[in-house]
């Protein structure tokens, strides 16, 4: 069984549609996390949960909408998709809250192509 | 703001030769994790340092943590193409929303 998994793996869409990313973790962790990696590689955090609630909001545009229903569950939804928002989006899970230095289970990623 | 640059940003070795990876933060961390990109793959996570001066070995990996907890550094000794992949350093600054921030990530190319 996948440990974090997303859905869909690509996403191929014209700028100005609104899409939707999911995530699920099935390893029982209270924290997860939206990344988003650019063409360079650059790893940055977007958001972080700890029991649905948010602990991490950094500067995105408030196109970026993250939802917990669950713990284990977060889902990323962009609308009015822009030419800057391709990337791969990671979504990653830890056991405990951030200040417990918890390693970091990252899903396989979901690429993002706006046209 | 908080920064944790990373160089090389790229390396190409020859299979059986040794490799660094070096992590330095603009401000000091409470800890540092390493991770591992596999080519269109995910990061793993490798290892964590908490302690000043924190050596730690996993059979060909040495990492090590600066005594002023502001830098890391990663060795690899004897590279084989398996440790083809992007290495993050990732550090948890002592004060804030205690986010990781992850360096800018050194690629690491063996050939054989």
């Amino acid at each position: 069984d996948t440990a974090v998994s997303q859905t869909p793996k690509y996403l191929v869409t014209q700028m100005g549609n609104d899409k939707s990313i999911k995530c699920e973790q099935n390893l029982g962790h209270d924290t997860m996390y939206w990344y988003k990696q650019d063409s360079k590689k650059f790893l940055k955090i977007m958001f972080s949960y700890n029991n649905k609630e948010l602990i991490i909001n950094e500067t995105v545009p408030n196109r970026f909408s993250p939802k917990s229903p669950d713990k284990a569950h977060l889902n990323l939804h962009i609308n009015s998709l822009e030419l800057g928002d391709s990337a791969v989006y990671f979504c990653a899970s830890s056991q405990r809250i951030l200040t417990a230095r918890d390693e970091q289970y990252f899903g396989p990623g979901t690429r993002l192509t706006v046209t | 703001g908080q920064q944790v640059m990373q160089i090389p940003q790229y390396q190409h070795v020859q299979e059986g030769e040794d490799f660094t990876t070096y992590c330095n933060s603009s401000t000091t961390l409470s800890n540092i994790q390493w991770y591992k990109q596999r080519p269109g793959g995910h990061p793993v996570f490798l290892i964590q340092l908490v302690k000043s001066g924190e050596v730690k070995k996993q059979k060909r990996l040495t990492f090590q943590f600066g005594e002023a907890k502001k830098n890391s550094s990663l060795h690899i000794t004897a590279t084989q193409t398996t440790d083809v992949g992007t290495y993050f350093c990732a550090g948890q600054p002592t004060s804030g929303t205690y986010k990781y921030i992850f360096g800018t990530g050194t690629r690491l190319k063996v050939l054989a």
